[in-house]
């Protein structure tokens, strides 16, 4: 099944301590990013690649880093995560042009104490 | 500049009634494309439909319609005979050219009553 995964699903964790957040696609997409999704603000992009090796940053990319080192994964890393940054996590990837629909993970809900 | 606007934060109807959620769109490319999405009570972002700039027929499936009207930079999605599974959040979204990203409003919460 033509899938983007997503884990964990849930996670609490306190102010300082260093977590990531992975992000798998099985349809051999070159384009992938992460959002993030506020009440009241929508989703906002916070960094996407283009294809391996190649990140950039979205609308919001403080307090993240990312690496696209395969093709299939690519994780969102929070070395100092701060309570503004509890928030619900998204992971995308299209097939290729800017036009092609995103295809979305499941979702990560962050709490960050 | 690009924006998406949903003007309506909440909207609550009871099940058979018809309901329009509205989009509002700034962008200066020629070339650009207009998505909806849904997100139910679980999560999930489910794609709906894509427009692009160039064709403004309106777009019917099922019980769901689309009306694309780029005078009013509008795109706005209307449910008839709304049921109790289309509560969701409902986010429209656009993409031009000149960015690597989806833009997308601040969603429109739909609750449909029994």
């Amino acid at each position: 099944e033509a899938q983007v995964t997503q884990n964990p699903r849930y996670l609490i964790t306190v102010t300082g301590k260093k977590l990531t957040v992975t992000c798998s696609q099985n349809m051999n997409h070159e384009y992938m990013s992460w959002y993030r999704q506020d009440p009241g603000l929508g989703l906002r992009q916070i960094y996407y690649s283009m294809n391996v090796e190649v990140t950039d940053k979205g609308d919001v990319p403080e307090g993240y880093k990312v690496s696209r080192k395969e093709k299939r994964n690519f994780p969102l890393i929070l070395e100092s995560p701060s309570p503004n940054q509890t928030s619900l996590y998204f992971c995308a990837s299209r097939v290729g042009p800017y036009y092609s629909p995103l295809h979305f993970g499941n979702g990560t809900r962050l709490t960050v104490t | 500049a690009q924006k998406v606007t949903q003007a309506q934060t909440e909207i609550s109807v009871v099940e058979k009634e018809d309901v329009t959620l509205d989009c509002v769109y700034e962008t200066r490319d020629t070339t650009y494309y207009l998505f909806w999405y849904k997100q139910p009570p679980s999560g999930e972002l489910v794609f709906l439909i894509r427009r692009n700039s160039f064709d403004e027929q309106n777009e019917i499936s099922g019980r769901y319609s689309w009306n694309f009207q780029k005078s009013t930079s509008s795109f706005n999605f209307t449910i008839t005979a709304s049921q109790v599974v289309d509560s969701a959040v409902y986010f429209c979204a656009l993409a031009g050219g000149a960015t690597n990203k989806l833009i997308f409003g601040t969603g429109t919460l739909l609750a449909v009553q029994p």
